[in-house]
């Protein structure tokens, strides 16, 4: 069964400091690797995606995340942490499936709480 | 930029009531799926809806739950007789179909807060 996992619950950081939101995966095969992040009393919206290529992969909002094989991590990071970043953030995995009119559904993380303090 | 859209955002009943939750997936996606969020915690699948039938259900999604698409817009999620764990907040999201749809993202919707009282 394929799995994600984010092992901190929240993470504090001072704005203007970089921040890192970490994520494990679980698959078979080749990961489709997504983040997302949660303002309060919204939808979840798209930040960033690994399907294939380059490690690093660039996303909204000035955030990136690095896919580590080896590691079977994909992290997200953040150079500067700004305040208006604090929310909820999920790391995802596609379920990619078998047979027609699989839809891939998402596989979602237990999430984690960032906090970006003035 | 098209989004997906739900209504209404809060939804009070009943134990026992039937309530129906609506969504409009962004027009030119194929996949739609319903997820659900209880307190602010994690993202749980409820079901996913392919060519006009469910394509995967989770254990959540039990005999008292029934998805539609009763047109060319709407995807609704029906509870028929709802219970006070129903509470939660329920998302609506959709994603482009066909060769390669793996590699896109869901499109969620602002979610529904139903309260079962």
């Amino acid at each position: 069964a394929q799995s994600v996992a984010q092992p901190e619950d929240q993470v504090n950081v001072a704005e203007g400091n970089p921040l890192t939101v970490k994520c494990t995966y679980s698959v078979s095969g080749n990961p489709y690797l997504f983040w997302y992040v949660q303002y309060p009393n919204r939808g979840l919206q798209f930040l960033l995606k690994y399907i294939t290529g380059d490690n690093l992969v660039k996303g909204s909002y000035g955030f990136e995340a690095e896919f580590n094989k080896s590691q079977t991590s994909f992290h997200l990071k953040k150079p500067s942490a700004l305040v208006s970043d604090s929310a909820l953030y999920f790391c995802a995995v596609r379920d990619k499936g078998w047979g027609s009119g699989n839809t891939g559904k998402l596989i979602f993380g237990q999430g984690t709480t960032l906090q970006v303090k003035p | 930029e098209p989004e997906v859209t739900q209504t209404p955002s809060h939804q009070v009943t009943q134990m026992g009531q039937e309530v129906i939750l609506r969504c409009v997936p962004i027009s030119n996606h194929l996949y739609f799926y319903w997820y659900r969020q209880i307190l602010g915690q994690k993202v749980e699948f409820l079901v996913s809806f392919y060519n006009n039938e469910i394509s995967e259900k989770s254990e959540i999604f039990d005999d008292q739950f029934s998805v539609e698409r009763p047109d060319g817009s709407n995807f609704t999620l029906k509870i028929r007789s709802t219970k006070l764990e129903d509470s939660a907040m329920y998302f609506c999201a959709s994603s482009e179909g066909g060769l390669g749809s793996y590699n896109s993202p869901l499109h969620f919707g602002n979610g529904t807060r139903l309260t079962v009282t």
